[in-house]
């Protein structure tokens, strides 16, 4: 089946940590998105990539880093310097039409 | 610039009533709208989308919507409403052309609850 895969389902941060949210698609879409979802906040943008090698910061990007060494790949690492890290973080990628296509979601709480 | 203005955060309706989830849009060009839902825990799913053609669309799940754009408006709406449509509903505009680089602009959302 085709999809989009997060992992892990839920990632416990310590303080002073870097942590790594996994994302991979077998779509074969070029763009893919990070956001993080707080309660009542809807959808905001973290980072995205519209093709390889190549990304581009959003509305919340401090905190964060992204690479895309691969089409299939987009992992977040969700830096020391991110204050308030708790939140889901949802991962996308774009197919025809503008349609975006979500991953499961990863939760992170900090220790 | 784009924006989503979803005008109810909370709606509650018991089962087998209509219901409407009000979503108002902004931009300065032509744009492509979509309602996703989201059940607890989970990703988001395409409910249903409008490109061109038709004001009005139909979806997943017993889902239509209808685009205004005199009012620039796409809400949402189902005719009689289950159990299980309990979740987050979300409007989104994506502008065309590729001046926003393929971004898409989400509302805050709307939690349907329906009651037995």
């Amino acid at each position: 089946d085709g999809g989009i895969t997060q992992s892990p389902k839920y990632l416990f941060r310590k303080e002073g940590q870097n942590v790594t949210l996994s994302c991979e698609q077998n779509l074969n879409h070029d763009a893919m998105y990070w956001y993080r979802q707080d309660p009542g906040q809807g959808l905001r943008l973290i980072y995205y990539s519209q093709i390889v090698n190549d990304f581009q910061k959003g509305d919340i990007a401090e905190g964060y880093s992204v690479s895309r060494e691969k089409k299939e790949s987009f992992p977040l690492t969700v830096t020391s310097a991110q204050k308030n890290p708790t939140a889901f973080y949802l991962c996308a990628s774009k197919g025809s039409q503008e349609t975006q296509y979500f991953g499961p979601g990863t939760r992170l709480l900090v220790l | 610039a784009q924006s989503v203005t979803q005008l109810d955060s909370q709606v509650p309706v018991f089962e087998e009533a209509p219901v409407e989830l009000r979503c108002n849009y902004s931009s300065s060009v032509s744009v492509y709208l979509f309602w996703y839902v989201q059940y607890p825990n989970q990703g988001l799913q395409l409910l249903l989308k409008y490109l061109s053609g038709s004001t009005l669309v139909k979806g997943i799940n017993g889902f239509e919507a209808e685009f205004n754009k005199s009012q620039t408006s796409f809400h949402l709406r189902k005719p009689s409403v289950h159990i299980s449509d309990t979740a987050e509903y979300f409007c989104a505009v994506s502008e065309w052309g590729n001046t926003n680089a393929g971004k898409s602009t989400f509302g805050d959302g709307t939690t349907l609850t329906v009651k037995p």
